[in-house]
């Protein structure tokens, strides 16, 4: 089974406009933790945010915060304010397993990919 | 801030050659992951390595083989390659206090013809 699920392949939203992107996950595990990856054109992943499944408050990065509900095992990312640079492919991500685990692994969702238009 | 560094960026090889890609991790950081990401396709979990010691294994194949270095960088060397094998292969690096952030490098761009 998906471990990571998000449905929407594409997305697309106007400059200064909010967007949110979807993911479910499906752990039996009590403790694990949820990122967002932003991968451009170019091919890096970018770090933009991360939520441990303890974590009372939902995670907020400047313009991005993860949506966080945890009996419903989703975790979106929500952008405000999109820009144009903020076209780009988003994979969320799980890490199964406590904190502080020395080599816990990410498992990757298949992505969407955003376009932000003028 | 110093970044991931994975080298070299670009790789043409033919069927059956061999490959080695390079990662050297941020200062500080002990734990190295290994990805493979074909194209349009979600990244794969393939190898890891802390404090040098192989601590997890994915869907690497019996190909391939990686190790982590006394000064933390890691080797994936990549035998009788396959067009299969075409793909980017990112190496991450996590830090020793146990940030829960994995820092990505750019990527190998691998091809196999």
């Amino acid at each position: 089974a998906q471990k990571i699920t998000q449905t929407q392949p594409g997305m697309f939203v106007q400059e200064k406009e909010a967007v949110t992107l979807d993911c479910t996950y499906d752990t039996s595990d009590q403790s694990y933790g949820l990122f967002w990856y932003k991968q451009p054109s170019s091919g890096e992943m970018i770090f933009l945010i991360y939520q441990g499944s303890y974590d009372e408050q939902n995670a907020t990065e400047g313009r991005y915060s993860l949506n966080f509900q945890k009996a419903r095992k989703s975790a979106n990312l929500v952008i405000s304010a999109s820009q144009l640079g903020d076209s780009a492919m988003y994979f969320c991500a799980m890490r199964e397993g406590p904190e502080g685990s020395g080599y816990s692994t990410l498992t990757f969702g298949k992505g969407t990919m955003l376009l932000v238009s003028p | 801030a110093a970044g991931v560094i994975q080298s070299p960026r670009h790789l043409i090889k033919e069927k059956r050659e061999t490959a080695t890609l390079k990662c050297y991790p941020i200062p500080r950081h002990d734990t190295v992951y290994w990805y493979q990401q074909g194209p349009g396709q979600d990244p794969q979990f393939l190898i890891s390595f802390y404090e040098k010691m192989q601590s997890d294994k994915g869907s690497i194949p019996d190909r391939f083989s990686a190790q982590q270095f006394s000064d933390y960088h890691s080797e994936l060397n990549m035998s009788s390659l396959e067009l299969g094998d075409s793909a980017l292969y990112f190496c991450a690096s996590r830090s020793r206090d146990r940030s829960e952030k994995l820092f990505f490098g750019s990527g190998t761009q691998l091809s196999v013809l």
